[in-house]
């Protein structure tokens, strides 16, 4: 079965320092999802990418945080720099399109000391 | 605020028994998923609801939509350790499933 495929799985980063992490979408799928978890509570929308576009990142501190998807596959989401507030799980998901359910990935485990 | 208020928060029974968690909102959805996430992965979905009304069975648990669309609830018969996790619900607004808002969850144990 396709999967989404995330890393790193666990990541820890002194604050003040860059962290980046990488989202490999199921192939063909053109919706691409980057949400935060924070522990206890349900996932929130930080980007949404449809190819290679942006068309929502209403919610992405875009102060410290960048995403990109340049050719429209793979994505990349940047943090410069990390705040002990963004310990985290950071989740990638893809759908076929807007009209599609969402399949995520394993996600990442961000711990900020 | 919660688009999605989820009840309970925590819910902890013993195997066999019964249990119903219920998502709530003041807005009109299109349709609403349901995941299953265990600690340390990624949400699972485990099925869509589209129309008001709509009931979908898969094994033991039973998903209901709403009649307004705008709440659903998850019963699951006869509770099993292996249902353990964080059940989310999540909706999404206008004519496509398009961006999901997500509930803040419900953490279920099963003891044996």
């Amino acid at each position: 079965e396709a999967e989404v495929a995330q890393s790193p799985r666990y990541k820890i980063t002194e604050k003040s320092q860059a962290v980046a992490f990488w989202c490999d979408p199921i192939s063909g799928h053109a919706t691409l999802y980057w949400y935060r978890q924070i522990l206890g509570q349900g996932p929130e929308l930080l980007v949404q990418f449809q190819d290679e576009s942006v068309v929502d990142d209403s919610q992405l501190p875009k102060d410290r945080f960048s995403a990109e998807r340049l050719k429209g596959v793979d994505s990349t989401l940047k943090i410069q720099p990390a705040e002990l507030g963004d310990s985290a799980m950071y989740l990638c998901a893809s759908s076929l399109a807007q009209n599609y359910g969402y399949t995520f990935g394993s996600g990442t485990r961000l711990t900020v000391v | 605020t919660q688009l999605l208020e989820q009840s309970p928060q925590f819910l902890s029974i013993q195997e066999g028994e019964n249990l119903t968690v219920y998502c709530n909102s003041s807005s009109v959805f299109s349709s609403l998923q349901w995941y299953r996430q265990e600690p340390g992965e990624g949400p699972v979905l485990l099925v869509t609801v589209v129309t008001g009304g709509e009931v979908k069975k898969l094994k033991r648990l039973t998903f209901q939509f709403g009649d307004a669309r705008k709440d659903s609830s998850l019963h699951i018969t006869a509770a099993q350790p292996g249902d353990t996790g964080l059940y989310l619900c999540a909706g999404s607004r206008g004519t496509s499933y398009g961006k999901l808002t997500f509930g803040q969850g419900t953490i279920l144990t099963v003891h044996p």
